[in-house]
């Protein structure tokens, strides 16, 4: 099946710092989804971006599906955007999606 | 829009005890769930595809006899875990989608089961 890799798996940052997280995935996607799981198991949909370029606020995300990769970019990072990112991807006609193994994010003030 | 309810958030039991957790889409027809277990620090693991009116599609190792899945309606797939034993305490959460694979995922806020 399809593999997914995320980087990096850790990451410490300071409260105001921007920050670039990588999801390269190793087949055609029709399918790409970035959540964050707060420290409550919450997962936040951010978005989902089988390809192109998307905003919402602070954050943005880029997939290059012809290279294989996503990236989410946070800008000015705050504490409350602690916690784990993951990127999970669906490919061919299949519904089941893969998880990567996610990045954690701690944000100090 | 798009909105997955799932309850309860949290049980407690003894050994022993079967437990069932629902999942609801509140606002779309969902053809599909699913069903994932999260251990402490790791991602999400796939323990089922829940189709309506079908039998679930369980992931190898997964034990169909100890977790019961059922999807009876288009809004509505439950999780039992039968006669559960401390080794099956964890996180589970489930998703759900509607119409192709196209599509995105919602996710409920899971449900944290501790067994005694």
């Amino acid at each position: 099946g399809i593999q997914v890799e995320q980087s990096p798996p850790d990451l410490i940052l300071q409260e105001g710092a921007n920050s670039t997280l990588r999801c390269n995935f190793s087949d055609s996607v029709n399918n790409l989804q970035w959540f964050h799981q707060n420290p409550w198991g919450q997962l936040i949909n951010l978005f989902y971006i089988p390809s192109g370029t998307k905003q919402n606020g602070r954050l943005s995300a880029t997939t290059v599906a012809t290279e294989r990769y996503s990236l989410l970019y946070i800008s000015s990072s705050q504490t409350t955007d602690s916690g784990v990112y993951f990127c999970a991807v669906g490919s061919g006609g299949s519904y089941i999606p893969t998880f990567g193994r996610g990045t954690s994010l701690i944000v100090h003030p | 829009g798009a909105v997955v309810s799932q309850h309860p958030s949290r049980v407690i039991c003894k050994s022993g005890t079967s437990v069932k957790i629902e999942c609801r889409s509140l606002d779309f027809q969902a053809t599909t769930m699913f069903w994932y277990r999260q251990f402490p620090k790791q991602s999400l693991m796939l323990m089922a595809t829940s189709n309506e009116g079908s039998k679930a599609t369980y992931e190898q190792g997964v034990e169909k006899d100890k977790f019961l899945i059922n999807h009876a309606s288009l809004t509505l797939s439950t999780l039992t875990v039968t006669s559960a034993h401390p080794e099956d305490s964890s996180f589970y959460i489930c998703s759900a989608v509607t119409g192709s694979p196209r599509q995105p995922q919602h996710f409920g806020d899971g449900t944290r089961l501790s067994i005694l």
